[in-house]
């Protein structure tokens, strides 16, 4: 069935550095795939998403491009910030039946000053 | 204002209790999604409307209860809780089943004691 494999964390890094957050998926299909952020107290935003192989969804700084030839969709920034702390999670849309979001298990990020 | 709205934002209730949560869109959207996120937890999607007809039930035990009175609207009642089910209760709408990614709310803290 489809998945979605997120790098564990805690991720910590100090501000300005480089993040990458990895992601990998398993789906049968053509799926939309998707990055979003919760920060504390709060619930899930969405930060951005592709729709088809080699697109690059952005935004507020960060990046990510759909690769099909690895099934991975990993989210970057340049430059973190302390605000950037939080709780990141990768999905999917299904490709069958009713198309329902699958998620990782989400990536905790704590940026420190 | 993220355009799914949930109350309340918090709620502590004895095991004996029934309360209901709630959730509101005026998104224009024709599904809507009950999860639950735990501590250290992955999300756990509960409960899938479409077009008000429930579609997903995830094996949630009885004591959750949904509603779906129109595509604007859903409820989860809630009654003789156990302390496991403290958590933060998540809903989310979408237009076309999550093609597009879904609108979450702020969630609903539930301890229950």
């Amino acid at each position: 069935g489809n998945s979605v494999t997120q790098m564990e964390g805690p991720v910590t890094l100090s501000e300005e550095a480089f993040l990458t957050i990895n992601c990998t998926y398993t789906a049968t299909g053509y799926p939309s795939l998707f990055w979003y952020v919760q920060y504390p107290g709060e619930g899930l935003q969405l930060l951005l998403k592709a729709t088809k192989a080699d697109d690059k969804g952005s935004n507020k700084g960060f990046e990510a491009t759909y690769r099909k030839e690895t099934t991975s969709f990993h989210l970057e920034k340049g430059s973190v910030q302390v605000s950037d702390s939080a709780v990141y999670f990768c999905a999917l849309s299904g490709t069958g039946g009713y198309n329902k979001l699958i998620f990782g298990a989400g990536t905790r990020l704590a940026v420190h000053p | 204002e993220t355009g799914v709205t949930q109350t309340p934002r918090h709620l502590v209730m004895g095991m004996t209790n029934k309360k209901s949560l709630k959730c509101e869109q005026h998104l224009g959207h024709n599904a809507m999604y009950w999860y639950k996120q735990s501590a250290k937890k992955p999300l756990e999607l509960m409960f899938v409307y479409s077009l008000e007809e429930r579609v997903e039930n995830n094996s949630v035990p009885s004591r959750f209860s949904p509603e779906c009175p129109n595509s604007s609207h859903l409820f989860l009642h809630l009654h003789t809780l156990q302390p496991e089910d403290s958590a933060l209760y998540l809903c989310a709408s979408s237009q076309d089943l999550g093609l597009r990614g879904y609108t979450f709310g702020s969630g609903t803290r539930l301890t229950v004691v």
